[in-house]
This record gives C-alpha cells, structure tokens and sequence, in this order.
C-alpha cells in the first residue's frame, strides 16, 4: 500500500518565478493538506483540500495557491518567488477533514530560491 | 487561536534511560493531541494521537503519551529509549473547523550509546 508521495523531491528556482508541487495521497485517503517547514522550525499549515476545494488556510498570501483533482491528487503553486519561499513543503493525506483524523505526511519537496 | 510550545530545544539521554519530551498547549475547548516524529530527510511519521478517554495514550514504537488537562500538557514518554529513537519530535494541536494541525518548534532527541 503505497503512502503519500511526493514530487519533485527537490526543486532550485529563482526569485520571481512559479513553481508547481505534485503530490499524491495515501490509497482511500480524500483530503490533502499542505505545509511549509522552514529549517528548524516546525511544519506551518498552509490550506487543505477535500472534495476539490479548499477547505482552510492558514497565514499565507494569495501567491499560494492549489487545487486538488478528481483522483485525490493535489498540486501547491507558488509564484513570483522569494527568497523566504525556501522551506521544505510537505503534503498531508488524511481520511477524511474531520476533528481528530490523524494526518499522513510525504518525504517532502525541498524547495530552494536563489 | 492555538499554539503548542515544546520548551526544550533538545533532549540528551542514555540508551536504555526513561526518555519524556515535553509538551504544552493553549486551545479553547477541547483539544486533539499528536506527536509525530521526523528522520533526516524524511516528512513526519504519526507515532500517536489523543482524541478523548483514557489520559495515558499508546502509540508506535514503544511511546506513550499523558494527557494533563489541568496543566494543559501532552509530554511524550518511552520507558526504555533505544539509539534509533534519535530524531526530531513535533507536537501538534487541532481544534475546529477540521483537522488542520497546529506544530510546535520541535524537539531534538539523541540517545547515546
């Protein structure tokens, strides 16, 4: 059974332009959340995906953004690209957005923006 | 608002030593309670999660949790720690509106031999 994946693994772009993270729930899972952890801190939620919507955000600015596919699969988008972009971003699957359903975390993509 | 603190930067401790990482938060109502934990390049594997019921929650690999809701605490445990429990511990919050999840700063654990 494979568990959530996540592409690229790593990704170095250059301040001002967008990139696109991939990632794929663990099987039977339908809601994909997403999170920003820059070094030495601890993961921040970013906006969850379920039934093809966002569902909620945290404190982030409307460069981010997503969208979540028929099959469950998610993309993160993020434009004009700054430097304090540079974060590990990890998708999250989880059955279901309800209170108390623990969250399953992908390897990650490293981002860098020079 | 929610917030989980996790007061010590780092824990050092001997192999086969109690390890405890600790752990406090502030949510209004009732809260739900997670440790994960993360390897060196590696996203954040679930060890254990406190919903409601019994306060002392059993998780993977040998860890267990107490739940305090009078000094609002969730400090991770294991009895015996082993080399391999050396890592990087986060304690997580949800409450409302679904399961989003709140970290702390993070703990680091090494366990010498």
């Amino acid at each position: 059974d494979a568990g959530v994946t996540q592409s690229p693994t790593h990704l170095i772009k250059t301040r001002g332009q967008q990139v696109t993270l991939r990632c794929s729930p663990k099987s039977g899972h339908d809601t994909v959340s997403w999170y920003q952890q820059a070094l030495g801190q601890g993961p921040q939620f970013i906006f969850q995906y379920y039934e093809e919507e966002e569902r909620q955000r945290g404190n982030f600015p409307d460069r981010f953004s997503g969208h979540q596919f028929p099959n469950y699969s998610s993309e993160l988008n993020v434009n004009a690209l700054l430097l304090g972009d540079s974060a590990l971003y990890l998708c999250a699957s989880s059955l279901g957005s309800g209170f108390g359903y623990e969250q399953y975390f992908g390897p990650g993509t490293r981002l860098t923006v020079t | 608002a929610q917030s989980v603190a996790q007061p010590e930067d780092q824990v050092n401790v001997a192999e086969g030593n109690p390890l405890t990482v600790k752990c406090t938060y502030s949510v209004s109502g009732n809260p739900y309670l997670f440790w994960y934990v993360q390897y060196p390049n590696r996203g954040l594997q679930f060890l254990l999660k406190y919903i409601t019921g019994d306060n002392l929650v059993k998780g993977s690999y040998g860890f267990e949790a107490e739940f305090n809701k009078s000094q609002t605490s969730f400090h991770l445990k294991k009895p015996s720690a082993l080399v391999s429990d050396s890592a990087l511990y986060f304690c997580a919050v949800s409450r409302g509106g679904g399961n989003k999840l709140t970290f702390g700063g993070g703990t680091r654990v090494l366990v010498k031999p």
